[in-house]
């Protein structure tokens, strides 16, 4: 079946400007991931969400970043006012929930450049 | 929180030879450490992963050994082939918790030299 996907594949803005990015999870997968992978390093967990739950938003860097998730399905990660330091790829994963599953699969990511 | 570190940065190798990538993890409550394999343009892909309740996985040129003693754990690729280079990524995790977020390790950039 289709994997995960997020949308644009690319995107380039001005600072200061806002930015939706979008992911498509795999069917069923309740549970699901974004996370910013700046160059040359690791993957930085940003928030998660778990079907009805409030989401864990732990790891967003600033209250510029929110992110909602529709309908337990699509989710959407918003970046306001984006800075430079912004720039980054950005993967959402997903994940089935139920006992003993622990495999996030990822999308292929964002890549967004602030310039 | 999980502080995972990985060693080497980059690795060279000759087709054919070995390659091995050392991570630590500072949670001892960590007891999940899965390994990904990000290739340019894609994300990362689950390649191999290992539990606690276990020192050794092997898949085919792929092993990954476990030491919760010294918090330490690695992957090993054997007979190296082209298709191997890539970003490698190891991960931990604690299964005790429901959300399984994982901490990365900063990734190591495999090239397999023909």
């Amino acid at each position: 079946g289709a994997g995960v996907s997020q949308s644009p594949s690319n995107k380039v803005t001005e600072k200061g400007k806002d930015v939706e990015l979008r992911c498509d999870p795999i069917s069923g997968h309740t549970a699901l991931y974004w996370y910013r992978q700046s160059l040359g390093q690791g993957l930085e967990f940003l928030i998660y969400f778990q079907g009805n739950s409030a989401p864990d938003k732990s790891g967003l860097p600033s209250d510029r970043f929110s992110a909602e998730r529709t309908g337990g399905s699509v989710s959407t990660l918003t970046i306001q006012r984006t800075q430079q330091e912004d720039s980054a790829v950005y993967l959402c994963a997903s994940r089935a929930f139920y006992g003993g599953v622990y495999e996030q699969y990822f999308g292929p990511g964002t890549r967004l450049t602030v310039t | 929180g999980e502080n995972v570190e990985q060693h080497p940065s980059t690795l060279s190798v000759q087709e054919g030879d070995s390659a091995v990538i050392k991570c630590t993890y500072s949670d001892s409550a960590s007891n999940y450490f899965p390994w990904y394999k990000q290739e340019l343009g894609k994300g990362p892909q689950l390649i191999i992963d290992i539990r606690s309740n276990v020192g050794e996985k092997k898949d085919q040129r792929i092993a990954v050994t476990l030491n919760k003693t010294a918090k330490h754990f690695s992957l090993h690729i054997t007979e190296t082939q082209p298709e191997d280079s890539a970003v490698y990524f190891c991960a931990a995790t604690t299964r005790e918790s429901t959300d399984y977020k994982l901490s990365f390790g900063a990734g190591t950039t495999v090239t397999v030299r023909a």
